[in-house]
This record gives C-alpha cells, sequence and structure tokens, in this order.
C-alpha cells in the first residue's frame, strides 16, 4: 500500500524566511507528485505538479522537487509572508491511465509565518 | 470559470437519516472522485469514475454509494448516516489524459 508522509507536521518561521517543506512516498516506480495549499475550512488549491518524468517545477516563489530514486519531494517556499500561512500537502498519484486524481495524500504540513 | 462545485456547503444529519452529496464540474474532465477529509488521517479516496459510466471503490468505501449521473455530475449518497461519517468531504476531477486535479471546496457533514 502506498504511503505518503510530510515532515514536519507543523513549522512557525518569521517573514522572509526561506523554508523546505518534505513529502516521503513507499513507491516510486508509479508517480506525480501534487502539492496543494489549503486554507482552514477551505478547499484545496494545486500548487504545482511534477509529472514522473519530470525534476522540478517552479511558479513564482515556489519551487517543488521530485527525486523517485529516494522516494522524496521538497516543496521551497522563498521569502515566505504571512500570506503563506496554510497548510500544505503533497498527494501522490499514478503515472498512467485513467485514474490521475487517485490520489494518496500525506497528513500535511501546517506552515504559519508571522510577520 | 467555476471549476468544481459541490453542494450543500454545510449539513447536519441525524444517525439514520439518508443525504446525497452533489458534485458538478464543468472541465469536461473524464474523471472524478470522492475523498473525505478526517483530523489527523488526511484526506481518502472513497469512490471513484474513470469515466461516464463506470464507478470504483477507493479506500474507504463502506457505507456510501455512488452515481455517475453523466460527464459533469458525480453524486455521493450516504444511506444511513453514522456518526463516523462526521467528515469533510471532497470532490475532485482529473482530465483523465493528464494528472493534475482540481478540487472543490468540500462539504462539512456533520452526523449526530
Amino acid at each position: 500500500k502506498q504511503e505518503v508522509t510530510q515532515i514536519p507536521a507543523a513549522l512557525s518561521v518569521p517573514e522572509g524566511e526561506n523554508l523546505v517543506l518534505n513529502c516521503s512516498f513507499t513507491d516510486s516506480a508509479i508517480y506525480n507528485l501534487q502539492w496543494f495549499r489549503q486554507d482552514p475550512g477551505k478547499g484545496l488549491t494545486s500548487l504545482l505538479l511534477i509529472q514522473s518524468s519530470q525534476r522540478e517545477q517552479t511558479s513564482g516563489r515556489l519551487n517543488a522537487s521530485l527525486d523517485k530514486s529516494s522516494g522524496r519531494s521538497t516543496l521551497y517556499i522563498a521569502a515566505s509572508q504571512p500570506g503563506d500561512s496554510a497548510t500544505y500537502l503533497c498527494a501522490g498519484g499514478p503515472a498512467g491511465g485513467t485514474s490521475y486524481g487517485k490520489l494518496t495524500f500525506g497528513q500535511g504540513t501546517i506552515l504559519t509565518v508571522h510577520p | 470559470n467555476a471549476g468544481v462545485t459541490q453542494t450543500p456547503k454545510f449539513q447536519v444529519l441525524k444517525t439514520g437519516q439518508s443525504m446525497t452529496l452533489q458534485c458538478a464540474q464543468d472541465m469536461n474532465h473524464n474523471s472524478m472522485y470522492w475523498y473525505r477529509q478526517d483530523p489527523g488521517m488526511g484526506l481518502r479516496l472513497i469512490y471513484y469514475s474513470a469515466s461516464e459510466g463506470t464507478t470504483d471503490k477507493g479506500e474507504v468505501p463502506n457505507g456510501y454509494n455512488v452515481s455517475r449521473l453523466n460527464k459533469r455530475e458525480f453524486s455521493l449518497r450516504l444511506e444511513s448516516a453514522a456518526p463516523s461519517q462526521t467528515s469533510v468531504y471532497f470532490c475532485a476531477s482529473s482530465k483523465g489524459t493528464a494528472p493534475e486535479a482540481f478540487f472543490g471546496q468540500g462539504t462539512r457533514l456533520t452526523v449526530v
């Protein structure tokens, strides 16, 4: 059974810091890796998607990498802001077929960026 | 562009009552999914529909049924609600030929 683990469970940093969120998974053979943001009481917003043939993706201050050999993904947030405070979820899915949304989720990292 | 729309947003049920959660997407996606989110458990897949006319069980299907009404709509039914089904339910969709999944805003269900 596929398992996804996120470390740390919670992180509190001062504004301006660069930070790294970690995600590890047990099955590296078949993977797309998607990072989401969830604000309290809200739905999931897709941040970055790394397909199995890719190593990293970037969007603004966010950079996500995928190392299938070690079963790890990291989300790097540069120059953090209070508005980045949210729960960050990583989820792995199948690399092929018609069920890409059949994701296995980590339990998330709760990020707090204080002014 | 609405994306994935879920109704209702909030619901309180008594034990034994039934209800249907509705989900619709306007992105012409082939695949649709229902997840539940519980504290300490993360999101877990309940049922999914790879394409119109097909449905399959996910990790936690017991106590639920689904209907893929058409390409746009995928409903989740609780026939006899139990307190253990208190959760936040999320519907998602994906193109089926591309890996990115898109989620609705969730339905917060409380069973008393």
